[in-house]
């Protein structure tokens, strides 16, 4: 969905280094998710943020780390990444509308850590 | 939040209907259920979203049994790009609460 954007798409990296994944949208919604998904496996929850002010980490948040810069911007951070974070990351969005939550996400960033 | 236990996978072929069935068994009053589609690489999709009976779209129809412990997906005559993995969540848009992705269904359909 182009309305949003994850980068960078792919990136390999090395054991210890910081990296910075971004996720832009411009559907207007309050809500944005970060999930992990590793090979076979369904998306785990890492952080979630329902507004600029407010930031929940989720099941698997330990080693991450979130900033939420904008309403339409959420960056995730592997301060010192190590090789189990290596896989396929996604953001999402939702708006605080009743009645279920729908996500909408975006491509995906393919991380490799060595 | 509802846990939820659906086949691991499924194969079919094009043209057949197919229906994938979820169990949920602990579902609170206020959880809608909510079917994704995910291909290789790609993000998942909203595919349904229903809270009791029967939701129909342009793509599935969700049916619901009158105790909500279980749902199945259904999607019409099925063709090779329905290829994918099939993930059904039950949650409710509450402040704090979110969606739980299982392992899903891997649906193979087959020429």
């Amino acid at each position: 969905d182009a309305d949003v954007t994850q980068t960078p798409r792919n990136r390999i990296t090395k054991t210890g280094k910081r990296i910075m994944l971004e996720c832009s949208q411009t559907k207007g919604h309050d809500r944005m998710y970060w999930y992990r998904q590793d090979p076979g496996l369904g998306l785990r929850l890492i952080y979630y943020s329902f507004d600029v002010k407010d930031i929940n980490k989720g099941e698997i948040s330990d080693g991450y780390s979130v900033s939420r810069q904008a309403q339409a911007k959420f960056s995730l951070s592997l301060e010192s990444a190590i090789p189990n974070q290596t896989a396929l990351y996604f953001c999402a969005t939702s708006d605080r509308g009743g009645g279920g939550n729908e996500q909408f996400f975006g491509p995906g960033t393919r991380l490799t850590v060595l | 939040l509802a846990k939820t236990t659906q086949p691991i996978s499924m194969d079919s072929y094009e043209g057949q209907e197919v229906n994938i069935t979820c169990s949920h068994n602990n579902i609170a009053t206020n959880d809608y259920i909510t079917w994704y589609q995910q291909f290789p690489s790609q993000g998942p999709r909203f595919i349904i979203q229903g809270y009791k009976t029967k939701v129909t779209n342009e793509v599935a129809s969700l049916f619901i049994p009158a105790d909500r412990k279980s749902s199945t997906l259904s999607l019409p005559r099925v063709s090779l790009s329905d290829t994918a993995v099939y993930y059904c969540l039950v949650g409710r848009d509450n402040y704090g609460q979110n969606f739980v992705f299982g392992p899903g269904t891997r649906l193979s359909v087959l020429p």
